[in-house]
């Protein structure tokens, strides 16, 4: 199994660009998860999947932060416009049905200037 | 409000020596807790999980220790070898009505000395 890719692993961008991260979850799980790591704040949830359904976006920091799935196979992350502050590495993560544990992918580093 | 949290954020070891890495957890209600290890440059890797109705779980040459008395969580390593070095994050588990979210801990830092 190839794991959870995404894409693309690196993204440098100026202010007020949008930007779009992409996820491909493992096969078989119907549950998906984007997060974002930053040094100050650690791992936050922004927004988790069930069944391609938007479950809980209380994590999503405001309206510039957009996320869909549709289908069991792709999600997107969008930001549109960027700011500086957005800058983190971003997670996507999987996990099969009736398990708790999330298998996360190698992340997106986004650089906003 | 509810908080996972680790009390050392670097931990120096040995090669060959024993680690133990500590986590904090305030909801009495978690069902479940993981162990996370994170290379550089690299996503949180699945390490070991342990339930709430268990005290102790094994692996390979990892070990977890739940005490819920105390709310406390640990990760054994047995025979640090320098491919440990990474942080360790400890994430808790919560049950909500469409699924399970993961509270992650603030991570320990694991240096392996040569």
């Amino acid at each position: 199994d190839a794991g959870v890719i995404q894409s693309p692993r690196h993204e440098v961008t100026e202010m007020g660009q949008e930007v779009t991260l992409r996820c491909k979850p493992i096969s078989g799980h119907n549950s998906l998860f984007w997060y974002r790591q930053t040094m100050m704040r650690g791992l936050e949830l922004l927004i988790y999947f069930n069944n391609n359904v938007p479950i809980d976006d209380s994590g999503m920091p405001e309206d510039r932060f957009s996320a869909k799935m549709p289908n069991a196979s792709f999600s997107t992350l969008k930001i549109q416009p960027s700011e500086p502050r957005d800058s983190a590495v971003y997670f996507c993560a999987s996990r099969a049905t009736g398990r708790e544990t999330q298998y996360f992918g190698p992340g997106t580093r986004l650089l906003v200037l | 409000g509810e908080s996972v949290g680790l009390h050392l954020p670097t931990l120096s070891v040995q090669e060959g020596d024993n680690s133990i890495i500590n986590c904090a957890y305030s909801n009495s209600a978690s069902d479940y807790f993981i162990w996370y290890k994170q290379e550089s440059g690299k996503g949180p890797q699945f390490i070991i999980d342990i339930r709430s109705n268990m005290d102790k779980r094994q692996g390979q040459r990892v070990t977890v220790l739940l005490n819920k008395t105390v709310k406390h969580l640990s990760l054994q390593i047995a025979a640090t070898q320098p491919g440990d070095s990474a942080v360790y994050f400890c994430a808790e588990v919560a049950l909500t009505g469409g699924g399970n979210k993961l509270t992650f801990g603030t991570g320990t830092q694991l240096k392996v000395e040569l």
